[in-house]
């Protein structure tokens, strides 16, 4: 079955640190989709990248930057130079074709971080 | 407007009223997915509308009854809730179901007294 492992519940950095968030998914499939969102605390997700799984690149986006490495099913987040407004919990999230269901998404536990001034 | 809407915000509601919640997305999708967030549980998938059909639900109880009268609006109805149906109440919506990106609206906070 699939499955999204954050490690990290909780990172507390200070600001203009860089961070890492961790995610680790499995899954049988041999085609699937990868997301991670960012959850503010007025409580809306919002979508910052999805990586199909035969792109390997990895993508960067300002600060942000995402590290998909299939051999060790993980595809991790890091941010550069966090500031205040990174504050969030983050989730990463897996779709695949498990239990016949393509399109559902499974979302990790999330990570809280907390940037601090 | 832009993105996905949701309607209200929040809401405190007694066991016994009954309450909609609405959803609207302008970005021409065709799918829309209800999730229910609890207070330290993963996010719940709840139901899922594609091209106004429903093609999921995910053992929700008979008390949340989704209604989708087109591809840019989904409510879900509650009726005769119990306090632990309190949590954020997120929809979403998708170009497609296989692999396509769930954009979120900002969610309805829901306290059931």
């Amino acid at each position: 079955a699939q499955k999204v492992t954050q490690a990290q519940t909780e990172i507390s950095v200070v600001e203009k640190e860089d961070v890492t968030l961790d995610c680790v998914y499995e899954t049988r499939d041999t085609t699937y989709y990868l997301f991670w969102y960012k959850q503010p605390p007025s409580g809306e997700l919002v979508f910052l990248i999805r990586r199909n799984s035969f792109d390997e690149q990895n993508e960067i986006s300002g600060r942000y930057s995402w590290n998909f490495q299939k051999s060790t099913s993980s595809f991790n987040f890091t941010i550069t130079a966090s500031q205040v407004v990174d504050s969030a919990v983050y989730f990463c999230a897996l779709s695949d074709s498990s239990g016949g269901s393509n399109y559902k998404l499974t979302f990790g536990k999330g990570t809280l971080l907390t940037v601090n001034p | 407007e832009t993105g996905v809407t949701q309607t209200p915000r929040h809401l405190v509601m007694g066991m016994t009223n009954k309450k909609s919640l609405k959803c609207e997305q302008h970005l021409g999708h065709n799918a829309m997915y209800w999730y229910k967030q609890s207070a330290k549980k993963p996010l719940e998938l709840m139901f899922v509308y594609n091209f106004k059909e429903q093609t999921e639900n995910n053992s929700v109880p008979s008390r949340f009854s989704p209604e989708c009268p087109n591809s840019s609006h989904l409510f879900l109805h509650l009726h005769t809730l119990q306090p632990e149906d309190s949590a954020l109440y997120l929809c979403a919506s998708s170009h497609k179901l296989q692999g396509g990106t769930q954009y979120f609206g900002p969610g309805t906070r829901l306290l059931v007294l």
